[in-house]
């Protein structure tokens, strides 16, 4: 079968970093990809890995773990804004994108 | 650049009527095209997806169907509603130079009351 796990729910105060865990298991694999969503709104794309590492853009970092069906998403001085739900999805053989269950990140004044 | 439009963006329907949500992308040519559903509060889960005009490929057995009768027109429906598709429809795609990734529309609110 094919899976994606995520913590549900995350919380932070501003300014401070968090770290979002995806792990996997699907049948075949081109990348992990990271959305954000805003409640009432459409989810908008963050951030690719295809290949092991640390992919850097701005204050968002992913990094991806190939060999251990694993990565996660990095947030860094956190805002207010950053509130939403942020999900990682898998592009399979099937060229479907798979997402999963969403993990909801609350920013603290 | 690349154009998603997708409508209605909100309606509400009675049980066992027809669905008719349509989607359009602009600016690409052969795209890949998706449809998902999300409940509230809850992930994406993916209904139907295109490779081409005419190849619809489900993945999840229910009452609804898609159809692409144009390169970038993408149709969900469904001949009788049910409560239980209420939610959040949102098309996507991705072109043959976008990498692995998927843009999404605006989104469709169904109610189906």
């Amino acid at each position: 079968g094919q899976s994606l796990e995520q913590p549900s729910e995350v919380t932070a105060v501003e300014g401070a970093i968090v770290q979002i865990n995806c792990t996997y298991q699907t049948s075949g694999f081109y990348g992990l990809s990271w959305y954000q969503q805003h409640d009432g709104g459409a989810p908008t794309f963050l951030s690719y890995n295809a290949l092991d590492g640390l992919e850097e853009t701005g204050r968002f970092s992913s990094f991806l773990s190939r060999s251990d069906s694993y990565g996660y998403l990095l947030l860094q001085e956190l805002q207010m804004k950053d509130s939403a739900s942020y999900f990682c999805a898998v592009e399979n053989y099937g060229q479907n994108f798979v997402f999963g269950p969403g993990t909801r990140l609350s920013v603290l004044p | 650049s690349q154009t998603i439009h997708q409508w209605p963006a909100t309606l509400v329907q009675p049980v066992g009527s027809p669905l008719s949500l349509e989607c359009t992308v602009e600016g690409t040519s052969n795209p890949n095209l998706y449809w998902y559903r999300q409940a509230a509060g809850r992930g994406l889960q993916l209904l139907f997806y295109s490779v081409g005009i005419g190849q619809i490929s489900s993945e999840v057995p229910q009452n609804l169907s898609a159809s692409r009768p144009q390169d970038r027109q993408f149709i969900l429906s469904s001949k009788k509603l049910l409560l239980s598709d209420s939610g959040f429809y949102l098309c996507a795609w991705k072109g043959q130079d976008s990498g692995n990734t998927i843009y999404f529309g605006e989104g469709s609110w169904l109610t189906v009351v």
